[in-house]
């Protein structure tokens, strides 16, 4: 059973572009989270998505949106990159009836030069 | 708003030492708590949560005990490997709506041998 999968792994862009990232729930998982980690920090909720719409959102710019498909799996994109966007984005998923517990993937390096 | 407060690292201890991480939180409502544990090179892994006042998650060793009357939720360990060198993150499960995680900075643990 393969777990929360992302990609791409990393990535490097420059300011003013654009990213797009990916996330694959864990099997049965209905239920994505995108999480921004800058280095040293904890992970800071960016959104959620749940039946294909946005549910709730973190203290995140309209730069940063997202997407979930009928297959439960995500993106996320960043408009405008700044170089504070530098992070990894972690992608986690659940069963919405399953609050709370979470599963992580690897996550997402974005550097931005 | 909900806060969580975490012990700053690094904490270094050798192989079998007792280990304590601190973990304090500020919260309306009664919200589940966590600890997470992220390896080198990995996303984060559920280590052990608590959801009432007074329950005590246990996982690998480790222990932690919900206490309201302090708001903490310190992580225990009475005898480390070096196995357990590793980021953990203590986080609160944001109470309503669709519980996003809030986590605190994270305490890097080194053990040696």
């Amino acid at each position: 059973d393969a777990g929360v999968t992302q990609s791409p792994t990393h990535l490097i862009k420059t300011r003013g572009q654009q990213v797009t990232l990916r996330c694959s729930p864990k099997s049965g998982h209905d239920t994505v989270s995108w999480y921004q980690q800058a280095l040293g920090q904890g992970p800071q909720f960016i959104f959620q998505y749940y039946e294909e719409e946005e549910r709730q959102r973190g203290n995140f710019p309209d730069r940063f949106s997202g997407h979930q498909f009928p297959n439960y799996s995500s993106e996320l994109n960043v408009n405008a990159l700044l170089l504070g966007d530098s992070a990894l984005y972690l992608c986690a998923s659940r069963r919405q009836v399953n609050t709370g517990e979470l599963f992580f993937g690897e996550g997402s390096r974005l550097t931005v030069l | 708003g909900n806060s969580v407060t975490q012990m700053e690292g690094p904490v270094t201890l050798s192989e079998e030492a007792f280990l304590t991480i601190n973990c304090t939180y500020t919260a309306t409502g009664y919200p589940s708590l966590f600890w997470y544990v992220q390896y080198p090179g990995e996303g984060l892994q559920l280590l052990l949560k608590a959801t009432k006042a007074d329950d005590k998650g246990s996982n690998k060793g480790f222990e932690a005990t919900y206490r309201k009357e302090t708001t903490s939720f310190h992580l225990e360990k009475g005898s480390v490997q070096v196995s357990d060198s590793a980021v953990y993150f203590c986080a609160l499960s944001d109470v309503g709506g669709y519980n996003k995680l809030i986590f605190g900075a994270g305490t890097r643990l080194a053990v040696h041998p």
